[in-house]
């Protein structure tokens, strides 16, 4: 199947600080990407839907400003967490659609985030 | 608002035993239903990909039916091993994204 790769696959960061993960369909291009949280024993949340060269779309709760999402290009999405605190501590996780709307999804690793 | 249910939580079996995994949903206006395996801390592996027009998929042990009208999803494992041990999510695609289901977790014993 396709790769997606993320990066990096964890960071401990201090509070107040910015981490920046990103998302790459490796050998195909992906117009869409989504970005997902996952808190322990539990299933994703989905918290926006990445679209190359447009904003994203946030799922409601999900504050736009502290999780600023950039789909610059086909196949790279990145993730800031601005002002990190340790309750955004969190596994991180995007995937990318390959095709349309019943394209294929895969994932990439995931991003284990620690906010000290 | 589409909902995705799966059971059992969670299934533990002997080594060598076929098991099914369920998935139900509400909307019934999917493009695809797409079985995932997630091992702990790890991000998702795709097992299976069914189309709306499909009814079922196969790779090796694995086998993934879809009966969109009732809102049904299987996935069947043949021969379970050790190695199955994992985390299994069915997600279902309409409206431009996915929805995911919490999940079963599965435990295959030696």
């Amino acid at each position: 199947g396709a790769v997606v790769s993320q990066h990096p696959s964890w960071v401990i960061c201090k509070s107040g600080t910015s981490v920046k993960i990103e998302c790459r369909s490796l050998d195909f291009q992906a117009t869409t990407m989504f970005w997902y949280r996952q808190f322990p024993k539990q299933s994703l949340m989905l918290m926006a839907t990445s679209n190359e060269g447009s904003k994203a779309t946030y799922e409601q709760g999900v504050e736009k400003d502290k999780f600023l999402i950039n789909h610059a290009s086909l196949t790279l999405s990145t993730l800031t967490v601005t002002s990190a605190h340790p309750e955004d501590s969190s596994f991180y996780i995007c995937s990318a659609r390959q095709g349309m709307w019943s394209g294929e999804l895969f994932f990439g690793e995931g991003s284990r985030l620690t906010v000290l | 608002k589409q909902e995705v249910t799966q059971i059992p939580a969670a299934l533990s079996v002997p080594e060598g035993e076929n098991l099914v995994l369920n998935c139900s949903f509400t909307d019934s206006a999917i493009y695809n239903l797409q079985w995932f395996r997630q091992d702990p801390g790890k991000g998702l592996t795709s097992l299976l990909l069914i189309q709306s027009s499909q009814r079922e998929q196969t790779s090796g042990r694995l086998n993934a039916s879809l009966d969109k009208s009732s809102g049904r999803s299987t996935l069947y494992i043949a021969a379970s091993q050790p190695g199955d041990s994992a985390t299994y999510l069915c997600a279902v695609a309409n409206a431009g994204k996915s929805t995911f289901g919490d999940g079963t977790t599965l435990t295959v014993k030696p």
